[in-house]
């Protein structure tokens, strides 16, 4: 069974400070990785995708994800964060060829002003 | 486009009463998904479907019936609905399995309190 693991619960930081949101997976074959983000009230958008080739992937809004394989990690980052960046993050693995999604409990960030 | 469309956004029932949440997808996705989103819980998957007329269970299926009729339309039904079914619904779809089509796109979600 597969399994994603978000090591931070809330990440609060001041604007224009750099992000890292950690991410491992638990799974045995090959793997889609995802970063979707809910911004409060608000339903879940895709961020980024890796699902071969660079394994530094960029998404919208400036984000970008290193998929690292020897380490079972997909961490997110940011190098200078905003305030409408505050949101909830969530990492999410997908077996190649499958179609059950696992999430992560998703990280909160609260970017202050 | 309108992409993941789920209605109603906020329903409050008592226990033991029933409803269906319905989601509509305009992609001409294949296969659909249900979650549920609870509080320090990530979403968890409740069932899907792989086509019309297709469903199957997912992590936390109990409680629940699903029906996809229509290859648009992926129905959740709650029989006799429990206060642990408090929840943020949300509804997904996505084209197929290969790695370059196979990201889901979410509802805007159905906030559910029983009471």
């Amino acid at each position: 069974a597969q399994s994603v693991s978000q090591h931070n619960h809330h990440v609060i930081l001041s604007e224009a400070a750099s992000l890292e949101l950690g991410c491992n997976y638990s799974y045995g074959g090959t793997v889609n990785l995802f970063w979707y983000v809910q911004y409060p009230g608000q339903h879940l958008q895709l961020l980024l995708k890796y699902f071969s080739g660079d394994p530094l992937v960029k998404g919208i809004k400036g984000f970008e994800a290193e998929f690292i394989k020897s380490k079972f990690s997909f961490n997110l980052r940011k190098p200078s964060v905003q305030w409408s960046d505050t949101a909830e993050y969530f990492c999410a693995v997908l077996g190649a060829g499958s179609y059950q999604l696992t999430f992560g409990k998703g990280t909160k960030l609260s970017v202050i002003p | 486009n309108a992409g993941v469309t789920q209605t109603p956004k906020f329903r409050v029932l008592k226990t033991g009463q029933s409803m269906t949440l319905l989601c509509a997808q305009d992609m001409n996705h294949e296969y659909m998904y249900w979650y549920r989103q609870d509080p320090g819980m990530g979403l968890r998957l409740i069932h899907y479907s792989v086509g019309e007329g297709t469903t199957a269970k997912g992590e936390v299926p109990d409680g629940y019936n699903v029906s996809r009729l229509k290859k648009q339309n992926f129905l959740l039904g709650l029989e006799s609905a429990a206060p642990s079914q408090t929840s943020v619904y949300f509804c997904a779809s996505s084209y197929g399995t290969d790695s370059s089509y196979n990201e889901q796109f979410f509802g805007p979600g159905t906030r559910l309190t029983v009471l």
